[in-house]
């Protein structure tokens, strides 16, 4: 069956720091992908996402791209801030139901 | 007003106590899901729904029901909770006529089963 791996946190950075969460899949097809972030007390709400190989899908400084040739969406930001301190979830879409990975915590500090 | 609100947010029961968390939505969605998440496990499904006479199983259903009073309600069961369904809860919504049908969490309701 479909599956996501994310590498495990948490990911301690300081501020102005330049990110990356690595997440590869196993999927029959072609998946959507999507990341997801959790911030502390909430739900998850949606990050970015991209359907096919190739695209890149972009918010709040945040860039992932879709490749097919390695299976992989990892998520990167330039330079963080204390407020992303979050846990962030990759996840795919393959039939009509989501699957996620473990989380990723990120802590920034000052 | 939140779009997905879930109640309660926090509860405390006991072993072999029936309990009903309850979700609500109020963005027209048709398709309604409920997660468990655990530390270091991420996410998985319990039930999901794509109408309202729609119901199936997720990953995980064992030991849960559920019921769909109407399309902008979907509640979660436990018939007998027992300590290893101690979790944070979610809900969370969907549009299939969507473009990548983006799911829509509510807050989450904290269970401890003691």
């Amino acid at each position: 069956g479909d599956s996501v791996t994310q590498m495990e946190g948490p990911v301690t950075l300081s501020e102005e720091a330049f990110l990356t969460i690595n997440c590869t899949y196993t999927a029959t097809g072609y998946p959507s992908l999507f990341w997801y972030v959790q911030y502390p007390g909430e739900g998850l709400q949606l990050l970015l996402k991209a359907t096919k190989a190739d695209d890149k899908g972009s918010n709040k400084g945040f860039e992932a791209t879709y490749r097919k040739e390695t299976t992989s969406f990892h998520l990167e930001k330039g330079s963080v801030q204390v407020s992303d301190s979050a846990v962030y979830f990759c996840a795919l879409r393959e039939d009509s139901t989501l699957t996620f990975g473990k989380g990723t915590m990120l802590l920034v500090s000052p | 007003d939140a779009d997905v609100t879930q109640t309660p947010r926090n509860r405390i029961t006991k072993t072999g106590k029936r309990i009903m968390l309850e979700c609500s939505q109020t963005k027209g969605h048709d398709r309604m899901y409920w997660y468990r998440q655990d530390p270091g496990l991420g996410l998985r499904l319990i039930y999901y729904s794509f109408d309202v006479k729609d119901i199936n199983k997720g990953e995980i259903s064992d030991g849960y029901s559920v019921s769909r009073q109407a399309q902008a309600k979907f509640s979660l069961s436990l018939e007998s909770a027992i300590p290893n369904q101690t979790a944070l809860y979610f809900c969370a919504t969907s549009d299939p006529r969507t473009y990548q049908e983006t799911q829509y969490f509510g807050p989450g309701t904290r269970l401890l089963v003691l």
